[in-house]
């Protein structure tokens, strides 16, 4: 049973536009979610987070959007930039749960064209 | 700050092999983990510490073995390695209760023949 979904495989936009990746979540315990970065090769990198007491978190260029009603939370990039370009995972924590531990969506690959 | 380094960087092993993969961290983190993203798969949780000298289970455990005799290390053992623990396996930390943010390394990419 998959907790946390992502159901864009793929996301491709122009250079400067907004990219908005999307994820849904089942556990109605979760009450931290947290977007990564990850390049080819590398190890995925904290982007942004947001804790259920809120609905929106901004950081620069990135926001994350949380529904909670909808179990839905969102991640927007503008303007989008060619060296966004990377993979994009939506995790989810249970803050009162056993060591927040961190359950990950599949993930989005993003591409920017220049 | 070195952060999160893992050893090594790549390995090939044959079926019923053994190895062990490292990972240290000089943040002085409670929390340790080990991560496996197959494609398609996202990462998945192998196994976990808190601090040393205690282990847990994540999500995926079978085929693999834990200790964390310091703060510092947490290896992980695969004592007979077999095709389907192809993958790459990324370990991370995190500070104490209260936070939720992990932090990565750069991952070992494991094929297994």
């Amino acid at each position: 049973d998959q907790q946390v979904k992502q159901n864009s495989p793929s996301l491709s936009v122009q250079e400067g536009r907004i990219s908005i990746l999307n994820c849904d979540y089942t556990n109605s315990m979760f009450d931290y979610f947290l977007w990564y970065k990850k390049y080819p090769a590398e190890g995925p990198t904290f982007l942004i987070s947001i804790s259920s007491i809120k609905d929106k978190n901004e950081d620069g260029r990135f926001t994350v959007f949380l529904n909670k009603s909808a179990k839905h939370l969102s991640l927007h990039i503008v303007p989008s930039q060619p060296g966004d370009s990377a993979v994009y995972f939506c995790a989810a924590s249970d803050s009162g749960g056993s060591n927040y531990k961190l359950t990950f969506g599949k993930g989005t690959l993003l591409t920017v064209n220049p | 700050n070195a952060g999160v380094t893992q050893t090594p960087k790549f390995q090939v092993l044959k079926t019923g092999q053994s190895m062990t993969l490292q990972c240290a961290q000089d943040m002085n983190h409670e929390y340790m983990s080990w991560y496996r993203q197959d494609p398609g798969m996202g990462l998945r949780l192998i196994h976990y510490s808190v601090g040393a000298g205690i282990t847990d289970q994540g999500e995926v455990p079978n085929g693999y073995n834990v200790s964390r005799s310091t703060t510092e290390d947490f290896p992980l053992r695969l004592l007979s390695a077999a095709p389907s623990q192809t993958s790459v396996y990324f370990c991370a930390s995190r500070t104490g209760t209260g936070v939720v943010t992990q932090y990565f390394g750069p991952g070992t990419r494991l094929l297994v023949l």
